[in-house]
């Protein structure tokens, strides 16, 4: 079946921009997680959705990240007023639950540049 | 100090070698222990999942974890050019939202 899908690929921005990045989980998986993974850094957590809800939010690094889920299924993160140390590779994974550890599935990730 | 640390590398050897990668941790409430293989430009897929102390064989990788050293390793026998990549070790504690923390990556290069 389908995997985790993740839009845009790239994403090339100016610095003060708002930036909408996109992930489609795969279908039937209610927890979903975003990630970010800087130059030299090793993946970062910064979000986390059960259904519809973020009970962990507690890796977003500042006030200008948002996230939201909608239908259980697609989440979009959004980047306000971009800064160039925000220019990463955020990646989004799914999995069928939280209980037990289950196997979290990645999608490609959008690499974001904020020049 | 970062939770989980792992030497970036890169790390470079011939076809047919044993290769052994490793990490360490501080948080002794970890549990749930993984690896995870990146390729250039793609998302982490997953290796090896182990839970607790102990080892762990998939074909030609191994997992192993000393909860007591707070050390994990990944061995990979008669390594391949297609194993050439970057390894990611993830943890998660139990009771926790299932957020993993991750190690840097290091990056793997197996010559022909």
């Amino acid at each position: 079946g389908a995997g985790v899908s993740q839009s845009p690929s790239n994403k090339v921005t100016e610095k003060g921009k708002d930036v909408e990045l996109r992930c489609d989980p795969i279908s039937g998986h209610t927890a979903l997680y975003w990630y970010r993974q800087s130059l030299g850094q090793g993946l970062e957590f910064l979000i986390y959705f059960q259904g519809n809800s973020a009970p962990d939010k507690s890796g977003l690094p500042s006030d200008r990240f948002s996230a939201e889920r909608t239908g259980g299924s697609v989440s979009t993160l959004t980047i306000q007023r971009t800064q160039q140390e925000d220019s990463a590779v955020y990646l989004c994974a799914s999995s069928l639950a939280r209980e037990y550890q289950e196997t979290q599935y990645f999608g490609p990730g959008t690499r974001l540049l904020v020049l | 100090q970062k939770e989980v640390e792992q030497d970036p590398g890169p790390l470079s050897v011939p076809e047919g070698a044993i290769v052994s990668l490793n990490c360490t941790y501080s948080n002794s409430a970890f549990q749930y222990f993984m690896w995870y293989r990146q390729y250039s430009r793609k998302g982490p897929e997953l290796l090896m999942y182990t839970y607790s102390s102990g080892n762990k064989e998939d074909g030609r990788f191994t997992a192993q974890v000393d909860k007591s050293s707070k050390y994990i390793s990944l061995f990979i026998r008669d390594s391949q050019p297609s194993d050439s990549a970057t390894y990611l070790c993830a943890m998660y504690r139990s009771g926790n939202t299932g957020k993993l923390i991750f190690g840097q990556g290091t990056t793997l290069q197996v010559k022909p």
